[in-house]
């Protein structure tokens, strides 16, 4: 069956580094989100991209936050410099038409100290 | 703004008893209201969706109901068994030329043995 596949599952970082979190969607899905989830919320969209363009990303902190999907398939969504508060679970997920739901990954959950 | 909202935070239901999750929801664009479930640690799995012109939908032990002049929506287990202890998160899709997906905060229920 195919999934949505993230890497790393974990990470710890000290605060003001860099740090990526990888997205490879399921075959043939145009529409890749990533998601963060703090603890005892709901996900929150960050950012969406159809094919390669970013269609929202009107909730993705600038300063400190980018994402690119260069091909149109796998995404990267990097952090630089991560603070405190950025500690969650980066979840990304993705949908085609032909689905009502979106897939989602099995996250990755960051921690900074 | 919170257009969907999961007023109770956990639950507690006895096995083989019925758990009843709830949501509200502000929008009326929505197309497709659907429900996650999400154990610690790992990416949200779908369970189950309905259309926004649908009144009622079940899968085996999930049944979801759709009120769209109050605008709520409750997903029904019966009967409830230990291993549906996780959070569940209601969201709602909107069609604004792509998909995008709008959580809830999330139910945390908790099936006693």
């Amino acid at each position: 069956e195919a999934e949505v596949a993230q890497s790393p599952r974990y990470k710890i970082t000290e605060k003001s580094q860099a740090v990526a979190f990888w997205c490879d969607p399921i075959s043939g899905h145009a529409t890749l989100y990533w998601y963060r989830q703090i603890l005892g919320q709901g996900p929150e969209l960050l950012v969406q991209f159809q094919d390669e363009s970013v269609v929202d990303d009107s909730q993705l902190p600038k300063d400190r936050f980018s994402a690119e999907r260069l091909k149109g398939v796998d995404s990267t969504l990097k952090i630089q410099p991560a603070e405190l508060g950025d500690s969650a679970m980066y979840l990304c997920a993705s949908s085609t038409d032909r689905n009502t739901e979106a897939f989602f990954g099995q996250g990755t959950r960051l921690t900074v100290v | 703004d919170q257009q969907v909202k999961q007023n109770s935070p956990s639950l507690s239901v006895q096995e083989g008893r019925i758990s009843i999750l709830n949501c509200d929801y502000t929008n009326s664009m929505f197309d497709y209201f659907l429900w996650y479930k999400k154990y610690p640690a790992e990416g949200p799995t779908f369970l189950i969706s309905i259309s926004s012109i649908k009144d009622k939908n079940e899968d085996g032990r999930f049944t979801v109901f759709l009120n769209k002049s109050a605008k709520h929506l409750s997903l029904h287990i019966v009967p409830s068994q230990p291993g549906d202890s996780a959070v569940y998160f209601c969201a709602a899709r909107v069609d604004s030329g792509t998909y995008k997906y709008i959580f809830g905060t999330g139910t945390r229920l908790k099936v006693l043995a």
